[in-house]
């Protein structure tokens, strides 16, 4: 079975600074992983995605993510956020192959604060 | 552009009503999900699809049931609400395998059962 944990439900900074949103997984078989924002009232959209290859990714408005399989770990960073970053962002993992091809499971969510 | 709406944005039902959410993608996606999202669980599946008449079961499937009988068309029944099923309900769908795998989405029925 797979599992995703964000670390920290509720991340507050200020506009400017650096943003760091945590995700660790678990998973039996290599996983493809994803960030997900969602903006008030909206639903999800897609920010990056890793699924083979170069291990830094870079999503849209500025996000990147690395993938680091030896600590299970897939965190959203953006060097300087902007107070249209203020949303609800959820980390999930599926794997390849199997029934459950296409299965997204979902971390509980981070909502990001942006303060001026 | 990708499009997947929702028959309604928000809902409201009284207990023990029978309830139908409709889910319809433009995209000719094979896949087609329910998800129910709820403040600190993040998003839960409920049903899946991957083709005209097929589905399976999710984490959450139970008090649920779900029809597909076009290919762009996913629906969610409520067969007896209870307020426990208050709650956010997205759709999704997506291209089965091969490749890069993401899930587009829809915007999302809040449903609220008094």
């Amino acid at each position: 079975a797979q599992s995703v944990t964000q670390l920290g439900s509720h991340v507050s900074v200020s506009e400017g600074a650096l943003v760091l949103l945590r995700c660790n997984y678990s998973s039996s078989v290599p996983p493809y992983l994803f960030w997900y924002v969602q903006y008030p009232n909206q639903g999800l959209q897609l920010l990056l995605k890793y699924t083979t290859g170069a291990t830094l990714v870079k999503g849209i408005n500025g996000f990147e993510a690395e993938f680091k399989k030896s600590e299970t770990s897939f965190h959203l960073t953006k060097p300087s956020a902007h107070m249209s970053d203020a949303a609800e962002y959820f980390c999930a993992v599926t794997k390849a192959g199997g029934t459950s091809y296409g299965k997204l499971t979902f971390g509980q969510g981070t909502i990001l604060t942006v303060h001026p | 552009d990708v499009k997947v709406t929702q028959s309604s944005r928000y809902l409201v039902k009284r207990t023990g009503e029978k309830v139908f959410l409709e889910c319809v993608q433009d995209m000719d996606h094979e896949n087609m999900f329910w998800y129910r999202q709820d403040p600190g669980l993040g998003l839960r599946l409920i049903y899946f699809s991957y083709d005209v008449k097929m589905k399976e079961k999710g984490d959450i499937p139970e008090g649920y049931s779900v029809s597909r009988e076009k290919k762009e068309r996913f629906s969610l029944i409520l067969e007896s609400a209870s307020t426990n099923q208050t709650s956010m309900y997205l759709c999704a769908s997506s291209l089965p395998t091969a490749g890069p795998l993401a899930q587009y989405f829809g915007p999302g029925t809040r449903l609220t059962v008094l």
